[in-house]
């Protein structure tokens, strides 16, 4: 079955520097990626998704994300950091349509 | 603007009880998906339903049940809760599957004693 790892259970950086947050998947057939984000005390919210297409993906609030087969790679990334994108962030894979998995989650801390 | 809404938001069983979580949307989405989050996991789909009268086993279906009552309302039940369910568990809904934008309540925080 298809499974995603997060590297790094919180990530912090201080406002304005560069937002990496690392994802790698196992799949037996071509994935489709996600990203969720979680704020507290609320349900996650769809930041970007990956299916067929045009490797670099955008999303909301400035992230991005690149797919990349030979590395089974979707790491999010955002050039800026806002204090407001402090969260947690969740990468998934979905092999078929009604099965997504979800890695551990990524906590980000944004300093001043 | 409800989106999908989740009661109760707390609840606390005793072992061996049993309750039912509730579930609706009003954007008459086909799908509907009840997963559980705990620390270090991420979230787990429990059952999902592509439709209305469908339902089908996720990840961690053992101690749980599931109705499609109709498109908008997807109820979890748990018939003799254990304390490894506590959890908090969230039900969200699409158009047509994951590869459509998921909408996420705002979760019900479990604690079974």
């Amino acid at each position: 079955a298809q499974s995603v790892t997060q590297l790094g259970s919180h990530v912090s950086v201080s406002e304005g520097a560069l937002v990496l947050l690392r994802c790698n998947y196992s799949s037996s057939v071509p994935p489709y990626l996600f990203w969720y984000v979680q704020y507290p005390n609320q349900g996650l919210q769809l930041l970007l998704k990956y299916t067929t297409g045009a490797t670099l993906v955008k999303g909301i609030n400035g992230f991005e994300a690149e797919f990349k087969k030979s590395e089974t790679s979707f790491h999010l990334t955002k050039p800026s950091a806002h204090m407001s994108d402090a969260a947690e962030y969740f990468c998934a894979v979905s092999e078929r349509n009604n099965d997504m998995r979800f890695g551990a989650g990524t906590r980000l801390t944004v300093k001043p | 603007n409800a989106g999908v809404t989740q009661t109760p938001k707390f609840q606390v069983l005793k072992t061996g009880q049993s309750m039912t979580l509730q579930c609706a949307q009003d954007m008459n989405h086909n799908s509907m998906y009840w997963y559980r989050q705990d620390p270090g996991m991420g979230l787990r789909l429990i059952y999902y339903s592509a439709s209305e009268g469908t339902t089908d086993k996720g990840e961690v279906p053992n101690g749980y049940n599931v109705s499609r009552l109709n498109k908008r309302e997807f109820s979890l039940r748990l018939e003799s809760a254990a304390p490894s369910q506590t959890s908090v568990y969230f039900c969200a809904s699409s158009e047509g599957g994951v590869l459509m934008k998921a909408f996420f309540g705002q979760g019900t925080r479990l604690t079974v004693v």
